[in-house]
Protein backbone atom coordinates (compact mmCIF):
# COMPACT_ATOMS: atom_id res chain seq x y z
CA UNK A 1 0.00 0.00 0.00
CA UNK A 2 1.26 3.44 -0.58
CA UNK A 3 2.69 5.00 2.13
CA UNK A 4 3.26 9.00 3.29
CA UNK A 5 5.71 10.01 5.03
CA UNK A 6 5.87 13.60 7.15
CA UNK A 7 7.86 15.14 9.66
CA UNK A 8 6.55 14.66 13.22
CA UNK A 9 6.78 18.57 14.24
CA UNK A 10 7.67 21.67 12.59
CA UNK A 11 8.47 25.25 14.33
CA UNK A 12 8.57 28.46 12.94
CA UNK A 13 9.00 31.81 14.48
CA UNK A 14 5.74 34.12 14.70
CA UNK A 15 5.62 35.74 11.13
CA UNK A 16 7.92 33.40 9.24
CA UNK A 17 6.91 31.06 6.32
CA UNK A 18 6.29 27.16 7.33
CA UNK A 19 6.93 24.78 5.12
CA UNK A 20 5.28 21.28 6.08
CA UNK A 21 6.41 18.34 3.55
CA UNK A 22 4.97 15.42 2.33
CA UNK A 23 6.99 11.98 1.23
CA UNK A 24 5.86 9.41 -1.49
CA UNK A 25 6.96 7.66 -4.18
CA UNK A 26 6.39 9.85 -7.25
CA UNK A 27 3.74 11.14 -5.39
CA UNK A 28 3.50 14.23 -8.14
CA UNK A 29 1.44 11.28 -10.16
CA UNK A 30 -1.06 12.32 -7.32
CA UNK A 31 -3.65 15.00 -6.24
CA UNK A 32 -2.53 15.61 -2.65
CA UNK A 33 -4.58 17.29 -0.06
CA UNK A 34 -4.54 18.42 3.05
CA UNK A 35 -5.82 18.97 6.39
CA UNK A 36 -5.47 20.78 10.03
CA UNK A 37 -6.65 19.41 12.92
CA UNK A 38 -6.65 21.45 15.73
CA UNK A 39 -7.02 20.10 19.54
CA UNK A 40 -10.14 18.57 20.16
CA UNK A 41 -11.77 19.13 16.54
CA UNK A 42 -12.19 17.63 13.75
CA UNK A 43 -9.64 17.84 10.87
CA UNK A 44 -10.76 20.55 8.45
CA UNK A 45 -9.59 20.73 4.60
CA UNK A 46 -6.86 23.58 3.80
CA UNK A 47 -5.70 22.86 0.17
CA UNK A 48 -6.84 20.34 -2.14
CA UNK A 49 -5.72 19.10 -5.41
CA UNK A 50 -2.07 20.18 -4.90
CA UNK A 51 -2.83 23.88 -4.68
CA UNK A 52 -6.53 24.66 -4.52
CA UNK A 53 -8.07 26.51 -1.51
CA UNK A 54 -11.25 26.03 -0.48
CA UNK A 55 -13.44 29.01 0.61
CA UNK A 56 -12.60 30.72 3.59
CA UNK A 57 -8.80 29.65 3.96
CA UNK A 58 -6.33 32.57 3.79
CA UNK A 59 -4.52 33.30 0.61
CA UNK A 60 -1.08 32.27 3.11
CA UNK A 61 -2.27 28.58 2.79
CA UNK A 62 -0.40 27.13 -0.54
CA UNK A 63 0.63 23.72 -1.77
CA UNK A 64 2.97 22.63 -4.59
CA UNK A 65 3.52 19.06 -5.44
CA UNK A 66 6.94 17.61 -7.39
CA UNK A 67 8.81 14.78 -7.85
CA UNK A 68 8.38 12.73 -4.48
CA UNK A 69 7.55 15.80 -2.20
CA UNK A 70 4.11 17.32 -1.85
CA UNK A 71 4.83 20.73 0.56
CA UNK A 72 2.23 22.84 2.28
CA UNK A 73 3.66 26.29 2.81
CA UNK A 74 1.80 28.92 5.17
CA UNK A 75 3.68 31.98 4.89
CA UNK A 76 2.87 35.09 7.74
CA UNK A 77 2.24 32.38 9.98
CA UNK A 78 0.55 33.14 13.67
CA UNK A 79 -0.45 31.65 16.50
CA UNK A 80 -3.80 30.65 15.18
CA UNK A 81 -1.85 28.32 12.49
CA UNK A 82 -1.17 25.85 15.39
CA UNK A 83 -2.42 22.68 14.71
CA UNK A 84 -1.56 19.02 12.99
CA UNK A 85 -1.46 18.88 9.34
CA UNK A 86 -2.30 16.14 7.90
CA UNK A 87 -1.73 15.21 3.62
CA UNK A 88 -3.98 12.87 2.24
CA UNK A 89 -4.51 11.29 -1.00
CA UNK A 90 -6.23 8.35 -3.41
CA UNK A 91 -4.71 5.82 -4.41
CA UNK A 92 -6.04 2.20 -6.09
CA UNK A 93 -9.38 2.44 -4.16
CA UNK A 94 -7.74 3.80 -0.80
CA UNK A 95 -7.72 7.20 1.17
CA UNK A 96 -4.21 7.14 1.89
CA UNK A 97 -3.15 9.47 5.17
CA UNK A 98 0.30 11.41 6.14
CA UNK A 99 1.40 10.36 9.99
CA UNK A 100 0.80 13.72 10.71
CA UNK A 101 2.95 17.36 11.01
CA UNK A 102 2.44 19.50 14.80
CA UNK A 103 2.99 23.21 13.66
CA UNK A 104 4.50 24.99 16.22
CA UNK A 105 4.93 29.07 15.83
CA UNK A 106 7.58 30.16 18.35
CA UNK B 1 -23.34 18.65 5.86
CA UNK B 2 -22.62 15.64 7.43
CA UNK B 3 -23.82 14.80 11.36
CA UNK B 4 -23.32 11.44 13.20
CA UNK B 5 -26.42 10.13 14.93
CA UNK B 6 -27.09 10.27 18.10
CA UNK B 7 -24.56 10.68 20.62
CA UNK B 8 -22.98 7.46 19.53
CA UNK B 9 -21.86 4.04 21.96
CA UNK B 10 -19.18 5.27 24.31
CA UNK B 11 -17.94 1.85 25.41
CA UNK B 12 -17.99 -1.67 24.12
CA UNK B 13 -16.80 -4.52 24.81
CA UNK B 14 -14.43 -6.57 23.10
CA UNK B 15 -16.16 -8.73 20.48
CA UNK B 16 -18.87 -6.38 20.53
CA UNK B 17 -20.09 -4.75 17.13
CA UNK B 18 -20.00 -1.04 16.40
CA UNK B 19 -22.77 0.75 14.80
CA UNK B 20 -22.90 4.08 13.34
CA UNK B 21 -24.91 6.25 11.37
CA UNK B 22 -24.10 9.76 9.78
CA UNK B 23 -26.62 12.01 8.42
CA UNK B 24 -26.43 14.22 5.59
CA UNK B 25 -28.03 17.45 4.91
CA UNK B 26 -27.93 20.12 2.30
CA UNK B 27 -26.58 18.67 -1.22
CA UNK B 28 -28.79 15.31 -1.54
CA UNK B 29 -27.06 11.94 -0.89
CA UNK B 30 -27.28 10.98 -4.01
CA UNK B 31 -25.76 14.68 -5.85
CA UNK B 32 -21.87 12.43 -6.78
CA UNK B 33 -20.22 12.63 -3.46
CA UNK B 34 -18.73 9.56 -2.40
CA UNK B 35 -19.18 9.42 1.58
CA UNK B 36 -16.95 7.59 4.41
CA UNK B 37 -15.52 6.84 7.40
CA UNK B 38 -12.38 7.33 9.40
CA UNK B 39 -11.00 7.19 12.68
CA UNK B 40 -8.02 8.41 14.65
CA UNK B 41 -6.94 6.36 18.22
CA UNK B 42 -6.53 8.70 20.81
CA UNK B 43 -3.14 10.73 20.34
CA UNK B 44 -2.65 9.21 16.84
CA UNK B 45 -3.13 9.75 13.67
CA UNK B 46 -5.50 9.51 10.80
CA UNK B 47 -6.92 5.92 9.30
CA UNK B 48 -9.58 5.60 6.73
CA UNK B 49 -11.99 3.01 7.23
CA UNK B 50 -14.43 2.90 3.87
CA UNK B 51 -15.99 4.62 1.36
CA UNK B 52 -19.55 3.85 -0.45
CA UNK B 53 -20.98 5.87 -3.55
CA UNK B 54 -25.14 6.10 -3.63
CA UNK B 55 -25.68 3.45 -6.24
CA UNK B 56 -23.27 0.98 -3.31
CA UNK B 57 -20.10 1.07 -4.44
CA UNK B 58 -17.80 0.25 -1.58
CA UNK B 59 -13.98 0.41 -1.09
CA UNK B 60 -12.33 -0.83 2.39
CA UNK B 61 -9.43 -0.59 3.95
CA UNK B 62 -8.00 -4.02 3.99
CA UNK B 63 -6.35 -3.79 6.97
CA UNK B 64 -9.61 -4.46 8.91
CA UNK B 65 -9.99 -7.51 7.06
CA UNK B 66 -13.60 -7.96 6.30
CA UNK B 67 -14.81 -6.47 9.66
CA UNK B 68 -15.98 -3.17 8.20
CA UNK B 69 -19.09 -2.98 6.55
CA UNK B 70 -20.12 0.28 5.00
CA UNK B 71 -23.67 0.87 3.99
CA UNK B 72 -25.98 3.47 2.47
CA UNK B 73 -29.58 4.39 2.84
CA UNK B 74 -30.17 7.19 0.46
CA UNK B 75 -34.31 7.12 1.12
CA UNK B 76 -32.87 8.60 4.69
CA UNK B 77 -30.03 10.59 3.45
CA UNK B 78 -28.03 8.55 5.58
CA UNK B 79 -24.91 5.91 5.24
CA UNK B 80 -23.76 3.84 8.20
CA UNK B 81 -20.55 1.87 9.53
CA UNK B 82 -20.25 -1.48 11.45
CA UNK B 83 -17.27 -3.02 12.44
CA UNK B 84 -17.32 -6.59 13.98
CA UNK B 85 -15.50 -8.07 16.64
CA UNK B 86 -13.82 -5.71 18.38
CA UNK B 87 -10.79 -5.15 20.09
CA UNK B 88 -8.85 -2.75 22.39
CA UNK B 89 -7.00 -1.81 19.08
CA UNK B 90 -10.84 -0.22 17.92
CA UNK B 91 -10.74 2.49 20.72
CA UNK B 92 -10.68 5.97 18.45
CA UNK B 93 -12.12 8.85 17.34
CA UNK B 94 -14.88 8.07 14.40
CA UNK B 95 -15.43 10.28 11.87
CA UNK B 96 -18.01 10.18 9.09
CA UNK B 97 -16.93 12.43 6.07
CA UNK B 98 -18.37 13.10 2.49
CA UNK B 99 -15.23 13.01 -0.23
CA UNK B 100 -15.14 14.92 -3.64
CA UNK B 101 -14.99 12.78 -6.48
CA UNK B 102 -13.83 9.47 -4.65
CA UNK B 103 -10.67 11.48 -4.34
CA UNK B 104 -10.50 13.79 -0.84
CA UNK B 105 -12.49 14.68 2.10
CA UNK B 106 -14.17 18.09 2.10
CA UNK B 107 -15.87 17.96 4.81
CA UNK B 108 -15.45 15.99 8.30
CA UNK B 109 -18.12 15.87 11.00
CA UNK B 110 -17.76 16.01 14.49
CA UNK B 111 -16.15 12.92 16.40
CA UNK B 112 -17.19 10.41 18.55
CA UNK B 113 -15.05 8.34 20.91
CA UNK B 114 -15.35 4.60 20.67
CA UNK B 115 -13.67 2.75 23.68
CA UNK B 116 -13.58 -0.77 23.69
CA UNK B 117 -12.98 -2.39 26.88
CA UNK B 118 -13.80 -5.20 29.31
Amino acid sequence: SYELTQPVSVSVALGQTARITCGGDSIENYSVHWHRQMPGQAPVLVIYRDNSRPPGIPERFSGSNSGNTATLTITRVHGGDEGIYYCQLWDINSVVFGGGTTLTVL
Amino acid sequence: QVQLEGPGPGLLKPSETLSLTCSVTGPSIKSGYYWGWIRQPPGKGLEWIATVYHHGNTNYNSSLKSRAIISIDTSKSQFSLRLTSLTAADTAIYYCARLIGNSYVDVWSQGTLVTVSS
